[in-house]
């Protein structure tokens, strides 16, 4: 079945500092969204990417989708202590049947933020 | 407007004993599923609902039956609970897609189940 894998597991940071987690599907996938969840707390949905190469901003997040559609990335510029949490991806397969309702989450990515 | 109600946020149970989780949204969302969180794991779909009296198994069924008989309810039931179903239990919901992708994914606070 579809895997998708996220790396890297932990990510310690000094506050500044940047941070990037990657995601890898083993199958093309039709669209990816990114989550947040606060320690503690639900995840709660960041922002979707739906086209081959496709880049979105949100103030200091970058998130890219990978040309062939098996990767994305999620950047964050001069980290802060408000970023910290466990971020995923999730990933829906280009496939038929009931399976369009599936999303396949990544391991997720902890990062933590020294001050 | 609540979202996504999960009740119980908590619950202790011995090897062997039953229970249902229950899951309801007032978002009038279509599609409904259970995950589980364990360390290191990520999120793992064990069922989901394409619709009212429909499921589907996910990831890690084994274990669990649901429920869809409303739309707006989800239910997760452990016939015989296993030390190996501790974890944290989310319910989250969405909307039909839009023609441009998946909705967004709305979670519930958690269950977390404990057991012994």
């Amino acid at each position: 079945g579809q895997q998708v894998m996220q790396i890297p597991q932990y990510q310690h940071v000094q506050e500044g500092e940047d941070f990037t987690t990657y995601c890898n599907s083993s199958t093309t996938l039709s669209n990816i969204q990114w989550y947040k969840q606060r320690p503690g707390g639900h995840p709660v949905f960041l922002i979707q990417l739906v086209k081959s190469g496709e880049v979105k901003k949100q103030k200091r997040l970058t998130f890219q989708f990978g040309e062939a559609k098996k990767n994305s990335s999620l950047h964050i510029t001069a980290t802060q202590t408000t970023d910290v949490g466990t971020y995923f991806c999730a990933g829906r397969a280009n496939a038929g049947g009931t399976s369009y309702g599936k999303l396949t989450f990544g391991q997720g990515t902890i990062l933590t933020v020294h001050p | 407007n609540a979202g996504v109600t999960q009740t119980p946020k908590f619950r202790v149970l011995k090897t062997g004993q039953s229970m249902t989780l229950l899951c309801a949204q007032d978002m009038n969302h279509e599609y409904m599923y259970w995950y589980r969180q364990d360390p290191g794991m990520g999120l793992r779909l064990i069922h989901y609902s394409v619709g009212e009296g429909t499921t589907a198994k996910g990831e890690v069924p084994d274990g669990y039956n649901v429920s869809r008989l409303k739309k707006q309810n989800f239910l997760l039931g452990l016939e015989s609970a296993a030390p190996s179903q501790t974890s944290v239990y989310f319910c989250a919901s969405r909307s039909l897609r839009d023609g441009r992708g998946n909705s967004p994914l709305h979670f519930g606070n958690g269950t977390r189940l404990t057991v012994t």
